[in-house]
């Protein structure tokens, strides 16, 4: 695949705080991007999605950043909440655009 | 947003026998579909995709006589996991293309003894 899973990363943050969670694509002609969330022993949630002809896209207390010069995407979430803990990954659609293969996932974990 | 489900959600069985696991469209119809594998605190892997009518393309690495695809209508595709043994145990997850995106299924967690 393009992407090769490896161990997660942690992410701690206290409750009420802003998060960030970053990723590095593999694939410079993938052009789709997606955010997922996932909790334990689910599928992934799709959170947001952003087309390569943008750079930055807001939804409801998310925002994504696309930095196709270094091929990197971020996640912020505002004010975390409890809730938030799960495990995220950013997707892209690769060389074909056909499929999407995962980042290594980011364990974010929310301290009351 | 669309949904998509898989049966059973979670599946043991012995060494030897042969799996099978559904994925549905439930409210949309889907041409792709993809299976992804998943280990414990690892990302999702892509294995092969599903189309419908034709034969699945699968990733490198990926033994498709193992792993048995096939997408006979537009809002089904099964995996079979022919002959497990233990190191097939993970979680199998599907997923499904709409215009817009992709929904995944909640996973369906294998445990070969």
């Amino acid at each position: 695949g393009e992407s090769v899973g490896l161990h997660l990363p942690t992410l701690s943050v206290q409750e009420g705080d802003n998060s960030i969670i970053n990723c590095a694509y593999s694939n410079s002609a993938s052009d789709y991007f997606i955010w997922y969330k996932q909790e334990s022993g689910k599928g992934p949630q799709f959170i947001i999605d952003i087309r390569s002809n943008m750079d930055k896209r807001q939804g409801q207390r998310v925002t994504v950043l696309l930095n196709k010069t270094v091929k990197h995407l971020s996640l912020q979430i505002a004010a975390t909440q409890p809730g938030d803990s799960a495990v995220y990954f950013c997707a892209e659609n690769g060389a074909t655009g056909n499929q999407f293969y995962f980042g290594t996932g980011t364990s974010l974990t929310v301290i009351p | 947003g669309a949904v998509v489900s898989q049966h059973p959600s979670w599946v043991i069985c012995k060494s030897g026998t042969s799996v099978k696991i559904e994925c549905r469209s439930l409210d949309f119809q889907a041409t792709t579909m993809f299976w992804y594998r998943q280990f414990p605190k690892q990302s999702l892997m892509l294995m092969a995709t599903s189309n419908e009518g034709s034969k699945a393309t699968y990733e490198q690495g990926v033994e498709k006589d193992k792993f048995l695809i096939n997408h006979a209508s537009l809002t089904l595709s099964t995996l079979t996991v022919t002959s497990a043994h233990p190191e097939d145990s993970s979680f199998y997850i599907c997923s499904a293309r709409t215009a817009d995106t992709q929904y995944f299924g909640p996973g369906t967690r294998l445990t070969v003894l």
